[in-house]
This record gives C-alpha cells, sequence and structure tokens, in this order.
C-alpha cells in the first residue's frame, strides 16, 4: 500500500512569513496526525483528526498555527506568521481508526527552516 | 497525565554488544505502548509493541521489549548490535484523545544510538 505522503520535503522562510505543509494519509485512514520534532527531542503532538473533525488541538499555538482537513483525506498545517522557534521537522502520520493497538503510519516529514 | 521517560538521550555500544534502551511509563490503567526507530533522513518505523497478553514482545531486527509492570518499564534490548542498527530510537504510548474514543500516542524524548566498530 501507498504510505502517507508529505511535501514539500524541505522549506527555508524568513521570519513573519507564512508557510504551508500538505498531507495525504494512507487510503481509508480515518484518523490523521500533525507532529512538531524539534532537534533534538521527540515528536510533539499538534493536532489529531478523526475523519475532518478535530479531536484534539490542545497543543496547537492557535495564534499562529492552523490546520483543516476539509473532505477527511488529506490535510494541510498553515503557520502565519512563522517564529524562529518554529524551525522543526513537521510529520503527518495516520492510523487506519484511532485505536490504541493500531500502528502508527508517518510519512516523512517536512524539514522547516525559520530564518 | 500519561507519558514515558526515555533514561539516556545518547546510547553507545560496540558491534556485537547488548543494546539496552531505557523507557519508563506513568500510567494509572494497563498502557499501550511502543518502540519506534528512525533512521537518518527517514521517517519513524514501528519496532515493536505492547498491548496485552505476553509480556515479552519480539519487533523486527532482532529487538524485543519486556512489559514490567511492577517496575512500570518498557526497556528495549537486542543480544547483539549491529552497526545499521545505529539510528534514534523512541518510546511512546498511546492515551485517549479527550472524549472522542479515539488515541494519540505520546513519545518520550528519545535515545540515539551509535555503533561503535
Amino acid at each position: 500500500e501507498a504510505g502517507v505522503a508529505q511535501s514539500p520535503r524541505y522549506k527555508i522562510i524568513e521570519k513573519r512569513q507564512s508557510v504551508a505543509f500538505w498531507c495525504n494519509p494512507i487510503s481509508g485512514h480515518a484518523t490523521l496526525y500533525w507532529y512538531q520534532q524539534i532537534l533534538g527531542q521527540g515528536p510533539k503532538l499538534l493536532i489529531q483528526f478523526q475523519n475532518n473533525g478535530v479531536v484534539d488541538d490542545s497543543q496547537l499555538p492557535k495564534d499562529r498555527f492552523s490546520a483543516e482537513r476539509l473532505k477527511g483525506v488529506d490535510s494541510t498545517l498553515k503557520i502565519q506568521p512563522a517564529k524562529l522557534e518554529d524551525s522543526a521537522v513537521y510529520l503527518c502520520a495516520s492510523r487506519r481508526r484511532g485505536q490504541a493497538n493500531e500502528k502508527l503510519f508517518f510519512g516523512s516529514g517536512t524539514q522547516l527552516s525559520v530564518l | 497525565a500519561q507519558s514515558v521517560t526515555q533514561l539516556g538521550s545518547h546510547v553507545s555500544v560496540s558491534e556485537g554488544a547488548l543494546v539496552l534502551l531505557r523507557c519508563n511509563y506513568s500510567s494509572s490503567v494497563p498502557p499501550y505502548l511502543f518502540w519506534y526507530v528512525q533512521y537518518p533522513n527517514q521517517g519513524l518505523q514501528l519496532l515493536l509493541k505492547y498491548t496485552t497478553g505476553a509480556t515479552l514482545v519480539k519487533g523486527i531486527n532482532g529487538f524485543e521489549a519486556e512489559f514490567k509492570k511492577s517496575e512500570t518499564s518498557f526497556h528495549l534490548t537486542k543480544p547483539s548490535a549491529h552497526m545499521s542498527d545505529a539510528a534514534e530510537y523512541f518510546c511512546a504510548v498511546s492515551v485517549l484523545a479527550n472524549t472522542s474514543g479515539t488515541y494519540k500516542y505520546i513519545f518520550g524524548t528519545g535515545t540515539r544510538l551509535k555503533v561503535l566498530a
């Protein structure tokens, strides 16, 4: 089966600019996650979708970050305006139903550098 | 809140030596625990998982982990390290996401394994 697709692979922007990341999960996967992985740290959950609804966005900095999954398939994550501390790898992951013991499938991530 | 703690951000072993990566969890209920590996410039992939049943879990590439409730631990081991095992390893716990009935992963801070020739 095809994996989780993410684009772009790399992005370099200046602070205060905006940026968007795209994710297409594995076909049929209802649950989609966006994680932020800062260098040297573990992935931190930003937002979780179940189909096209938000399940958990408690750690999403809503003053600058937004995400949507309008048709319950692919998703976009946006940062506006970006700050230096947003430099990180943004990982998209999905799983079939969001159950406790399900494997999580990750994309290769988008590496963001904010200058 | 449920979480996992990985002791040692960097571990170095000689090729052929035992690999031991430590993970402790905090949970008031039986947890669902996972180990993921991240090779350089690649996405995270599942090594193994514990849900219920047998406490010794075998994964890919010769890795295994033992769930010890009395110690709240889920340490990852491999009897003999290979150069190809050099990567970053993450312990994770699956917890309920609010009241949705679905689950999210909470990851540890990771342990970078270096294998010396």
